[in-house]
């Protein structure tokens, strides 16, 4: 089956400072990227969508200059938020999918807990 | 916009026994997909089983089957033989065809009781 990677799997990083995460589809091209977060004990919030070679589309509320996504090549996606606060403090996923079929089924990574202090 | 609701926070249920878990959601068109996805304690999503809203049959993957209502706009999991494995969070899903992203409910935790 399609797997997709992320790293770091968990990181804790100071206030102010910029933390990145990558996330890789390692036996597939990944057409579309989609980073989401989640809070404790909720449910998945989609941040944005990245399609290769172009500029992310960030859902409504998500502050495209803190949260960066870059989606440079067919497997890399990484997201990089700048100027970490303790809110920011959540659990982030990353799935990829490709193809242009009615449906595309999305492949999760396995998240990233960012703790800000 | 689409909307799933999962009305169940938490659910539980004896090992071996069958547990339905509820979905909800509201939309207008006609072609879209439906899901449920697992998320363990390790957080890793894993899809649990897909349903195509033109497809009039239930979908089935062995102990895991739903009972698709589409003019009720209703999408319920039906876990058979429960097993302690199965204890995870459940999130129903929604895919509206052509628009890429998936809107998830809130969620059923379920717990299995040894």
């Amino acid at each position: 089956g399609a797997v997709v990677s992320q790293h770091p799997s968990w990181v804790i990083c100071k206030s102010g400072t910029s933390v990145k995460i990558e996330c890789r589809s390692l036996d597939f091209q990944a057409t579309t990227m989609f980073w989401y977060r989640q809070f404790p004990k909720q449910s998945l919030m989609l941040m944005a969508t990245s399609n290769e070679g172009s500029k992310a589309t960030y859902e409504q509320g998500v502050e495209k200059d803190k949260f960066l996504i870059n989606h440079a090549s067919l497997t890399l996606s990484t997201l990089t938020v700048t100027s970490a606060h303790p809110e920011d403090s959540s659990f982030y996923i990353c799935s990829a999918s490709s193809g242009l079929a009615s449906y595309n089924e999305q492949f999760f990574g396995p998240g990233t807990r960012l703790t800000v202090l | 916009a689409q909307t799933v609701t999962q009305s169940q926070p938490e659910m539980s249920v004896q090992e071996a026994e069958t547990v339905t878990l509820s979905c909800t959601y509201d939309t207008s068109e006609s072609d879209y997909y439906l899901f449920w996805y697992k998320q363990p304690p390790s957080r890793q999503m894993i899809l649990v089983i897909r349903q195509e809203a033109y497809k009039q049959q239930n979908a089935t993957e062995n102990r895991f089957s739903v009972n698709f209502q589409k003019a009720a706009k209703s999408f319920s999991l039906k876990i058979s033989d429960s097993q302690l494995g199965d204890a995870a969070m459940y999130f129903c899903a929604y895919y509206r065809s052509g628009n890429e992203k998936l809107t998830f409910g809130t969620g059923t935790r379920l717990t299995i009781i040894p």
